[in-house]
């Protein structure tokens, strides 16, 4: 059974940058059958999609966040990561580490999931 | 942009009935549609994608229609635990892009 588990920061200066980090446990990341990403959920709003990544490197952005999203893969640590650059108040909420299955659309659902880890920008 | 709609915003039903949720889209998916149920403080579950087919898993009291604009997720025979927030999701062919919608709660009546 697939596992994902978020870890970083809870607290994060306006401007500065937020970095997190999901641990995946029982499989490889060292394939393309599957993609890997982020979604975060504001307190009290809906789910937003940031970013999905393939092992190949082949990476999709959100539009409205593609200027400042950065996402790596470390197979190595079985591991990928988030960085969010000049963040505001409107950045903070709970940030979902994902996994979803190559299937007719290069991104399409989402069928694991990490806990969340809260995220909250103020100084 | 596609913007997507849920409705209600809070659907207050009695266990044992049930519960028909809609999703909206602004422009039409085809059958690019998925949904999703959240529990207090988890993660959200996939519960369907392409706008009918159930994960694996999932009781056949949950289903889902339509295609185009226009979507409907129903629980029949609610059991105690549904009752939670459900989000639909569209996804794109191309260029690849995800967008949530604003989600229903499911409550107790």
């Amino acid at each position: 059974q697939v596992q994902l588990q978020e870890s970083g920061p809870g607290l994060v200066k306006p401007s500065e940058t937020l970095s997190l980090t999901c641990k995946v446990s029982d499989v490889s990341l060292h394939t393309n059958s599957f993609y890997w990403g982020w979604i975060r959920q504001p307190p009290g709003k809906r789910l937003e999609w940031v970013v999905s990544m393939y092992y190949s490197g082949s990476t999709y952005y959100n539009p409205a966040l593609k200027s400042r999203v950065t996402m790596s893969v470390d197979t190595a640590k079985f591991q990928f990561s988030l960085t969010l650059t000049s963040v505001t108040a409107e950045d903070t909420g709970v940030y979902f580490c994902v996994r979803g299955e190559r299937g007719q659309q290069v991104i399409s659902v989402f069928e694991h999931w990490g806990q969340g880890s809260l995220v909250l920008v103020s100084s | 942009e596609i913007v997507m709609t849920q409705s209600p915003d809070t659907l207050s039903v009695s266990p044992g009935e049930r519960a028909t949720l809609s999703c909206r889209a602004s422009q039409s998916l085809g059958s690019n549609l998925a949904w999703y149920q959240q529990k207090p403080g988890q993660a959200p579950r996939l519960l369907m994608y392409a706008a009918s087919i159930r994960a694996t898993g999932l009781p056949a009291r949950f289903s889902g229609s339509g295609s185009g604009t226009q979507f409907t997720l129903t629980i029949d025979s609610l059991q105690s635990e549904d009752f939670a927030v459900y989000y639909c999701q569209y996804y794109s062919d191309w260029p690849p892009e995800v967008t949530f919608g604003g989600g229903t709660k499911v409550e107790i009546k």
